[in-house]
């Protein structure tokens, strides 16, 4: 196993347009998370799953942010209607919940520009 | 809603001195991370803390766990170059979600 997955690594879009990013989590991990981070500062918590689950969002992700993980295994996060203020790196991480003390493993992330 | 605060936010030290980050967090914890980022790179785990009193050592690195008083600790050892990098701890409450302090983004010159 490589590790955490995610793609693309690198998208730019217009303002308006659509945007979905993948993440694939380290293979028996159950539980995924995305974070936001921008320039300077540290990851913001967007939303996690336990296996297809999502238990928990955050309540700054508007309603044009939306993520799914529909097998338990991939996840998508999609930003709808996209803003000059969504630029940021995007970052999936992965644990495997239920051992104890393990530590959550990050993606290279997918940096979004939106022009 | 959990805090987590670290200081100092910019670190510039010398190579073969010693520093301590601090990592304050606002509520009860049941886990405290550690977490190393380079420049326009993810981020890599160090430590994870579970218990009050935890203390783990990688290196040049160690880190403590005070939770009483909501306090975790980063101490570097004789720094170097190759520790350049942003710090970040992240605090867990419940088994849930890892909050994020703003970084400790040190540089250690020669």
């Amino acid at each position: 196993d490589t590790g955490v997955s995610q793609d693309p690594r690198h998208k730019i879009t217009k303002r308006g347009q659509n945007v979905t990013f993948r993440c694939d989590p380290i293979s028996e991990h159950n539980r995924l998370y995305w974070y936001r981070q921008t320039l300077g500062q540290g990851p913001e918590f967007l939303t996690y799953f336990q296996n297809e689950a999502q238990l928990e969002k955050s309540r700054l992700l508007s309603d044009r942010f939306s993520a799914e993980r529909p097998k338990g295994s991939f996840s998508t996060l999609e930003i709808q209607r996209t803003e000059q203020g969504d630029s940021a790196m995007y970052l999936c991480a992965s644990s495997l919940f239920g051992t104890g003390g393990t530590e959550a493993f990050f993606g290279q992330g997918t940096r979004l520009t939106v022009v | 809603e959990l805090k987590v605060e670290q200081n100092p936010l910019f670190l510039s030290m010398q190579e073969g001195k010693n520093y301590t980050i601090y990592c304050n967090y606002s509520t009860t914890s049941d886990r405290l991370y550690w977490y190393r980022q380079d420049p326009g790179k993810s981020l890599e785990s160090l430590f994870v803390l579970l218990s009050n009193g935890a203390v783990k050592q990688e290196g040049r690195l160690m880190a403590s766990l005070d939770t009483k008083a909501r306090l975790s600790t980063l101490h570097i050892t004789a720094a170097v170059h190759d520790l350049s990098a942003t710090y970040f701890c992240a605090v867990s409450y419940n088994n849930n979600d890892m909050r994020f302090g703003a970084g400790t983004r040190l540089t250690v010159k020669p």
